[in-house]
């Protein structure tokens, strides 16, 4: 079946500008993560949904970044403002439900340079 | 605060010969360890995982191996093959939150020479 996908594949931004970043998980998966992998770094988490709430966004860097599911399936990263060192690879990962045994299936990633 | 950590930032084996990744963890609250494989340009795909519970679990050519005494996990392939060629990333869970967010390492690359 379907994976989880992302897009854009790849955003240029200028610095100040305002970028939202999508997902879609895999059919039925409860649960939503958000990562970002920034240059020689291993994925770092952002924010967590399960349905359609955010249950952690402790991850988030600071209140520019935004993250809606509304419907409890395709979810959005918003990010406001945008800085350099945004810069990154954004990566969203669904599992089936938020047990600790449920894989987390992970998308291809949004590329995102912001100039 | 690095809670795990991975020291080898590349790893270069034969084709055929063992490969051993390394990991070590500083959160004694983990209890659940995973190993991701990640080609240039997708995202990680999920290789193997074990729970505190166990000390070793096998998938065909990976092994993961968990020492808790030592707070340290490591990945044997073998036989090493080049389709193995990837940044592997060690990762760690706490099953006592309500959110089972990952923590990963910063990865090692494997490169396999035929």
């Amino acid at each position: 079946g379907a994976g989880v996908s992302q897009t854009p594949s790849n955003k240029v931004t200028e610095k100040g500008k305002y970028v939202e970043l999508r997902c879609d998980p895999i059919s039925g998966h409860t649960a939503l993560y958000w990562y970002r992998q920034s240059l020689g770094q291993g994925p770092e988490f952002l924010i967590y949904f399960q349905g359609t709430g955010a249950a952690d966004d402790s991850g988030l860097p600071n209140d520019r970044f935004f993250a809606v599911r509304p419907e409890g399936s395709v979810s959005t990263l918003k990010i406001q403002r945008t800085e350099r060192g945004d810069s990154a690879v954004y990566l969203c990962a669904s599992s089936l439900t938020n047990s600790v045994v449920d894989t987390q299936y992970f998308g291809p990633g949004t590329r995102l340079t912001v100039l | 605060d690095q809670q795990v950590k991975q020291n080898s930032p590349s790893l270069s084996v034969q084709e055929g010969r063992i490969s051993i990744l390394n990991c070590d963890y500083t959160n004694s609250m983990f209890d659940y360890f995973l190993w991701y494989k990640k080609y240039p340009a997708e995202g990680p795909t999920f290789l193997i995982s074990i729970s505190s519970i166990k000390d070793k679990n096998e998938d065909g050519r990976f092994t993961v191996f968990l020492n808790k005494s030592a707070k340290h996990l490591s990945l044997h392939i073998v036989p090493s093959q080049p389709g193995d060629s990837a940044v592997y990333f060690c990762a760690a869970r706490w099953s006592g939150g309500s959110n089972y967010k990952l923590t990963f390492g910063k990865g090692t690359l494997l490169t396999v020479n035929p």
